[in-house]
């Protein structure tokens, strides 16, 4: 079974820290998805980013960040110089190749709610 | 592209009433939808899979025939709370997948819809 753990509850930072949220995650498949979710206090679930199993290669987008990690099964997202739109409740999450046209399930973290004060 | 629509977005019922939720695909054709349920300040949990022109697979301890789910088109499902009550009331997402892409490790989500049972 695939699990994904996000030991932050809630983060709390002033606008334009660095924050960095975490991301652990268990499955015995060899190839998976993983994502990025934002939601928002509207409830809409915002992609963020997906990475495949064998594409470790840590990517940047504007003022955010992501280190995929294999060896310790980490996928940790980092927002630079946050700003107070940046709040909301971030998911992590994994999904499992499946076969022919049928798609993998989603596994979410818990979520960690981040809160940016201005 | 990929948009997924829900109705309604708000729903207010009494108890022992039942309560129609539309998912549509707007601009794809989704062989594959997923309803899932959130409750306040928790994850998403996935309650079912449902493939176009089949019955839908239930997660375990998500009764079949008090969310009764119908996925008549590729671009439709419908999620029927049958004779709500008070602890039903959720936010319930639903995403769709089978992007004419051919993208099959991604979903798209609605926007959701909020259910408060009285």
């Amino acid at each position: 079974a695939q699990k994904v753990t996000q030991a932050q509850t809630e983060i709390s930072v002033v606008e334009k820290e660095d924050v960095t949220l975490d991301c652990v995650y268990e499955t015995r498949d060899t190839t998976y998805y993983l994502f990025w979710y934002k939601q928002p206090p509207s409830g809409e679930l915002v992609f963020l980013i997906r990475r495949n199993s064998f594409d470790e290669q840590n990517e940047i987008s504007g003022r955010y960040s992501w280190n995929f990690q294999k060896s310790t099964s980490s996928f940790n997202f980092t927002i630079t110089a946050s700003q107070v739109v940046d709040s909301a409740v971030y998911f992590c999450a994994l999904s499992l190749r499946a076969g022919g046209t049928s798609y993998g399930k989603l596994t979410f973290g818990q979520g960690t709610i981040l809160t940016v004060h201005p | 592209g990929a948009v997924v629509s829900q109705h309604p977005s708000r729903v207010i019922c009494k108890s022992g009433t039942s309560v129609k939720i539309e998912c549509r695909s707007l601009d794809f054709q989704a062989t594959t939808m997923f309803w899932y349920r959130q409750f306040p300040k928790q994850s998403l949990m996935l309650m079912a899979t449902s493939n176009e022109g089949s019955k839908a697979t239930y997660e375990q301890g998500v009764e079949k025939d008090k969310f009764l789910i119908n996925h008549a088109s590729l671009t439709l499902s419908t999620l029927t709370v049958t004779s709500a009550h008070p602890e039903d009331s959720s936010f319930y997402i639903c995403s769709a997948g089978g992007s004419t892409s051919g993208r099959f490790y991604e979903q798209f989500f609605g926007p959701g819809t909020r259910l408060t049972v009285l």
